[in-house]
């Protein structure tokens, strides 16, 4: 049972194009959401999060967005750059009890010069 | 500062075959997790460490166990390694096993099991 859910297993945007990688989840017990972003050959490294008391969260060209009724989370890159050609991983935290995080199947971001 | 350091890279091992994965944090951080990847199913935790002395089974814990040598030092092993344990192995740590804290993984060790 895939609790948190990447359907877009690859997406292709133009460089200096808005990328928006999406992410569903199915447990409403979930607090708190992280995107981890990964090269090849190397371990995952932190991106941005937000918590759920929150709908928005913006770093520099990162923005997650939180819609909790539709149980739905996006990351919008803005601008694209060749560097952010990477595995995108969403993640979700239970609550008191289950704080282990829960990773989606990730989904692979190209940006084409 | 290194992070968070595994070996070995690469294992290629035979069924039934035995192996340790080896994991180190140099960042005084409290908790370690081991996780797998696969593709089309993302990471899946096997074993994590909340503090030195404890370990706890995660999502996939079958077939293998852990130590926690140390505060620095967590350990992976299969006993008996089957096809079904070909993946990437992660290690990573944290200062607290909640999932708001940020974790720092290491390079992954790729392991093959024929």
């Amino acid at each position: 049972d895939q609790q948190v859910k990447q359907n877009s297993p690859s997406l292709s945007v133009q460089e200096g194009r808005i990328s928006i990688l999406n992410c569903d989840y199915t447990n409403s017990m979930f607090d708190y959401f992280l995107w981890y972003k990964k090269y090849p050959a190397e371990g995952p490294t932190f991106l941005i999060s937000i918590s759920s008391i929150k709908d928005k969260n913006e770093d520099g060209r990162f923005t997650v967005f939180l819609n909790k009724s539709a149980k739905h989370l996006s990351l919008h890159i803005v601008p694209s750059q060749p560097g952010d050609s990477a595995v995108y991983f969403c993640a979700a935290r239970g609550d008191f009890g289950n704080e282990k995080l829960t990773f989606g199947t990730g989904t692979r971001l190209t940006i084409i010069p | 500062n290194a992070g968070v350091t595994q070996t070995p890279k690469f294992q290629v091992l035979k069924t039934g075959q035995s192996m340790t994965l080896q994991c180190a944090q140099d960042m005084n951080h409290n908790s370690m997790y081991w996780y797998r990847q696969d593709p089309g199913m993302g990471l899946r935790l096997i074993y994590y460490s909340a503090s030195e002395g404890t370990t706890d089974k995660g999502e996939v814990p079958n077939g293998y166990n852990v130590s926690r040598l140390n505060k620095r030092e967590f350990s992976l092993r299969l006993e008996s390694a089957a096809p079904s344990q070909t993946s990437v192995y992660f290690c990573a740590s944290s200062f607290r096993t909640s999932g708001s804290d940020t974790q720092y993984f290491g390079p992954g060790t790729r392991l093959t099991v024929l």
